[in-house]
Protein backbone atom coordinates (compact mmCIF):
# COMPACT_ATOMS: atom_id res chain seq x y z
CA UNK A 1 0.00 0.00 0.00
CA UNK A 2 1.00 3.42 -0.10
CA UNK A 3 0.66 4.15 3.44
CA UNK A 4 1.49 7.29 5.25
CA UNK A 5 4.28 7.11 8.26
CA UNK A 6 5.12 9.70 10.59
CA UNK A 7 8.17 9.84 12.31
CA UNK A 8 8.64 10.79 15.21
CA UNK A 9 5.25 9.47 16.74
CA UNK A 10 5.61 11.63 19.64
CA UNK A 11 7.36 15.06 20.10
CA UNK A 12 7.60 17.14 23.15
CA UNK A 13 9.26 20.85 22.46
CA UNK A 14 9.68 24.51 24.74
CA UNK A 15 7.17 26.88 23.57
CA UNK A 16 8.80 29.24 20.99
CA UNK A 17 11.02 26.25 19.54
CA UNK A 18 10.30 24.21 15.78
CA UNK A 19 9.08 21.59 15.38
CA UNK A 20 9.75 18.98 12.63
CA UNK A 21 7.89 16.11 11.57
CA UNK A 22 8.04 13.47 8.68
CA UNK A 23 5.82 11.65 6.56
CA UNK A 24 6.86 8.63 4.15
CA UNK A 25 5.00 6.60 2.05
CA UNK A 26 5.78 3.59 -0.39
CA UNK A 27 4.24 3.97 -3.88
CA UNK A 28 4.22 7.15 -6.29
CA UNK A 29 1.70 9.92 -5.61
CA UNK A 30 -0.38 12.81 -6.85
CA UNK A 31 -0.38 14.99 -3.75
CA UNK A 32 0.58 14.99 0.09
CA UNK A 33 -1.67 16.65 2.78
CA UNK A 34 -0.87 17.27 6.20
CA UNK A 35 -3.79 17.34 8.53
CA UNK A 36 -3.90 19.03 12.64
CA UNK A 37 -6.25 17.06 14.92
CA UNK A 38 -6.99 18.45 18.45
CA UNK A 39 -8.26 15.86 20.87
CA UNK A 40 -11.84 14.53 20.15
CA UNK A 41 -12.24 16.57 17.50
CA UNK A 42 -12.34 16.74 13.55
CA UNK A 43 -9.45 17.43 11.19
CA UNK A 44 -7.99 20.34 10.12
CA UNK A 45 -6.45 21.03 6.74
CA UNK A 46 -3.33 22.52 6.64
CA UNK A 47 -1.34 22.52 3.57
CA UNK A 48 -1.68 20.49 0.16
CA UNK A 49 1.22 19.84 -2.15
CA UNK A 50 1.43 18.39 -5.26
CA UNK A 51 3.58 16.14 -6.83
CA UNK A 52 5.23 18.48 -8.97
CA UNK A 53 5.55 20.82 -6.19
CA UNK A 54 8.72 21.10 -4.01
CA UNK A 55 7.72 23.34 -1.05
CA UNK A 56 4.89 24.93 0.24
CA UNK A 57 4.72 27.73 2.71
CA UNK A 58 1.75 29.27 4.92
CA UNK A 59 1.95 31.12 7.81
CA UNK A 60 4.45 29.41 10.65
CA UNK A 61 4.07 26.16 8.51
CA UNK A 62 6.61 24.92 5.74
CA UNK A 63 6.05 21.76 4.03
CA UNK A 64 8.65 19.96 1.51
CA UNK A 65 8.06 17.48 -0.21
CA UNK A 66 10.93 14.81 -1.87
CA UNK A 67 9.46 12.61 -4.54
CA UNK A 68 12.87 10.65 -4.75
CA UNK A 69 13.08 9.46 -1.05
CA UNK A 70 9.06 9.12 -1.10
CA UNK A 71 9.24 11.78 1.96
CA UNK A 72 7.40 14.84 3.12
CA UNK A 73 8.34 17.18 6.06
CA UNK A 74 6.15 19.48 7.93
CA UNK A 75 8.06 22.22 10.12
CA UNK A 76 6.06 24.27 12.59
CA UNK A 77 7.97 27.63 13.15
CA UNK A 78 8.22 29.79 16.71
CA UNK A 79 5.58 26.61 18.39
CA UNK A 80 2.52 28.10 20.56
CA UNK A 81 0.64 26.11 23.03
CA UNK A 82 -2.11 26.11 20.56
CA UNK A 83 -0.31 23.97 18.10
CA UNK A 84 0.02 21.06 20.74
CA UNK A 85 -2.54 18.34 19.06
CA UNK A 86 -1.96 15.32 16.26
CA UNK A 87 -0.72 15.80 12.76
CA UNK A 88 -1.60 13.73 10.39
CA UNK A 89 -0.47 13.25 6.46
CA UNK A 90 -2.45 12.19 4.08
CA UNK A 91 -1.64 10.46 -0.14
CA UNK A 92 -3.27 10.81 -2.66
CA UNK A 93 -3.21 8.66 -5.90
CA UNK A 94 -5.26 9.00 -8.66
CA UNK A 95 -4.67 5.54 -10.31
CA UNK A 96 -6.51 3.97 -7.95
CA UNK A 97 -8.78 6.70 -6.71
CA UNK A 98 -7.50 6.67 -3.19
CA UNK A 99 -6.30 8.75 0.54
CA UNK A 100 -4.28 6.83 2.52
CA UNK A 101 -3.50 8.46 6.04
CA UNK A 102 -0.79 7.59 8.74
CA UNK A 103 -1.11 7.10 12.21
CA UNK A 104 0.04 10.35 13.03
CA UNK A 105 2.33 12.41 15.20
CA UNK A 106 1.28 14.05 18.62
CA UNK A 107 3.03 17.15 19.12
CA UNK A 108 2.91 18.59 22.94
CA UNK A 109 3.88 22.58 23.38
CA UNK A 110 5.94 22.52 27.19
CA UNK A 111 5.30 26.44 28.70
CA UNK B 1 -20.79 30.63 9.12
CA UNK B 2 -20.75 27.35 6.40
CA UNK B 3 -19.22 24.29 7.86
CA UNK B 4 -20.54 20.47 8.52
CA UNK B 5 -22.27 19.19 11.20
CA UNK B 6 -22.73 15.88 12.63
CA UNK B 7 -24.81 14.15 14.98
CA UNK B 8 -25.11 12.63 17.12
CA UNK B 9 -21.98 13.62 18.95
CA UNK B 10 -21.97 10.03 21.41
CA UNK B 11 -23.60 6.89 19.94
CA UNK B 12 -24.64 3.85 21.46
CA UNK B 13 -25.75 0.50 19.70
CA UNK B 14 -27.52 -2.74 21.20
CA UNK B 15 -25.93 -5.64 19.53
CA UNK B 16 -27.62 -6.80 16.45
CA UNK B 17 -28.97 -3.26 15.82
CA UNK B 18 -28.12 -0.93 12.71
CA UNK B 19 -27.80 2.88 13.52
CA UNK B 20 -27.10 5.97 11.40
CA UNK B 21 -24.79 8.67 11.51
CA UNK B 22 -26.05 11.71 10.11
CA UNK B 23 -23.85 14.68 8.52
CA UNK B 24 -25.16 17.62 6.87
CA UNK B 25 -23.04 20.61 5.23
CA UNK B 26 -23.88 24.06 3.84
CA UNK B 27 -20.23 24.68 1.55
CA UNK B 28 -22.18 24.00 -0.93
CA UNK B 29 -19.83 20.82 -1.99
CA UNK B 30 -20.23 18.22 -4.02
CA UNK B 31 -17.44 15.70 -2.68
CA UNK B 32 -18.49 13.88 1.04
CA UNK B 33 -16.67 11.51 2.50
CA UNK B 34 -16.71 9.16 5.90
CA UNK B 35 -13.95 8.06 7.91
CA UNK B 36 -13.41 5.16 10.58
CA UNK B 37 -10.52 6.07 13.17
CA UNK B 38 -9.75 4.16 15.87
CA UNK B 39 -7.47 5.54 18.78
CA UNK B 40 -4.19 6.03 18.30
CA UNK B 41 -4.40 5.38 14.73
CA UNK B 42 -5.20 7.36 11.48
CA UNK B 43 -8.45 7.50 9.43
CA UNK B 44 -9.85 4.57 6.89
CA UNK B 45 -12.01 5.80 3.87
CA UNK B 46 -15.45 3.94 4.24
CA UNK B 47 -17.52 5.03 1.80
CA UNK B 48 -17.41 8.51 -0.64
CA UNK B 49 -19.54 10.50 -2.74
CA UNK B 50 -18.82 13.19 -5.90
CA UNK B 51 -22.01 13.65 -6.78
CA UNK B 52 -25.99 13.16 -5.62
CA UNK B 53 -26.91 9.30 -6.01
CA UNK B 54 -23.72 8.25 -6.33
CA UNK B 55 -21.04 7.07 -4.08
CA UNK B 56 -17.97 4.20 -4.21
CA UNK B 57 -16.76 2.01 -1.64
CA UNK B 58 -13.42 3.00 0.36
CA UNK B 59 -10.98 0.51 2.47
CA UNK B 60 -13.49 -0.97 4.81
CA UNK B 61 -16.98 -0.54 3.64
CA UNK B 62 -18.21 -3.98 4.74
CA UNK B 63 -21.20 -3.57 7.25
CA UNK B 64 -21.59 -0.05 6.41
CA UNK B 65 -23.82 1.71 4.10
CA UNK B 66 -24.79 5.19 2.64
CA UNK B 67 -27.19 7.04 0.87
CA UNK B 68 -26.93 10.47 -1.40
CA UNK B 69 -30.18 11.64 -2.46
CA UNK B 70 -29.14 15.40 -0.97
CA UNK B 71 -25.95 17.36 -1.96
CA UNK B 72 -26.12 18.44 1.67
CA UNK B 73 -26.59 15.37 3.26
CA UNK B 74 -24.12 12.03 3.14
CA UNK B 75 -25.97 9.60 5.92
CA UNK B 76 -23.89 6.61 7.10
CA UNK B 77 -25.27 3.28 8.71
CA UNK B 78 -23.54 0.72 10.48
CA UNK B 79 -25.73 -2.41 10.13
CA UNK B 80 -25.50 -5.41 12.41
CA UNK B 81 -22.91 -7.00 10.20
CA UNK B 82 -20.39 -4.91 11.35
CA UNK B 83 -18.46 -6.84 14.35
CA UNK B 84 -16.51 -4.08 15.34
CA UNK B 85 -18.35 -0.74 15.30
CA UNK B 86 -16.73 1.03 18.20
CA UNK B 87 -15.02 3.99 16.88
CA UNK B 88 -14.66 7.51 16.31
CA UNK B 89 -16.59 8.30 12.93
CA UNK B 90 -15.27 11.46 11.10
CA UNK B 91 -17.44 13.03 7.72
CA UNK B 92 -16.18 15.13 5.68
CA UNK B 93 -16.77 16.92 2.50
CA UNK B 94 -14.40 18.75 -0.59
CA UNK B 95 -14.95 21.56 -3.43
CA UNK B 96 -15.88 19.40 -6.74
CA UNK B 97 -12.71 20.54 -8.81
CA UNK B 98 -10.78 17.67 -10.25
CA UNK B 99 -10.59 14.03 -8.94
CA UNK B 100 -11.13 12.58 -5.36
CA UNK B 101 -8.81 13.46 -2.91
CA UNK B 102 -7.32 16.56 -5.35
CA UNK B 103 -8.71 19.06 -2.46
CA UNK B 104 -8.68 19.98 1.04
CA UNK B 105 -11.04 18.27 2.78
CA UNK B 106 -13.48 20.50 5.62
CA UNK B 107 -13.80 17.66 8.36
CA UNK B 108 -17.22 17.60 11.17
CA UNK B 109 -16.43 16.89 14.78
CA UNK B 110 -17.10 13.24 14.60
CA UNK B 111 -19.56 11.26 15.95
CA UNK B 112 -18.13 8.39 18.32
CA UNK B 113 -19.89 5.10 18.56
CA UNK B 114 -19.80 2.71 21.36
CA UNK B 115 -21.56 -0.86 21.96
CA UNK B 116 -23.39 -1.46 24.71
Amino acid sequence: SQQGEEDPQALSIQEGENATMNCSYKTSINNLQWYRQNSGRGLVHLILIRSNEREKHSGRLRVTLDTSKKSSSLLITASRAADTASYFCATASFRDDKIIFGKGTRLHILP
Amino acid sequence: DGGITQSPKYLFRKEGQNVTLSCEQNLNHDAMYWYRQDPGQGLRLIYYSQIVNDFQKGDIAEGYSVSREKKESFPLTVTSAQKNPTAFYLCASSPPLGRPFDQPQHFGDGTRLSIL
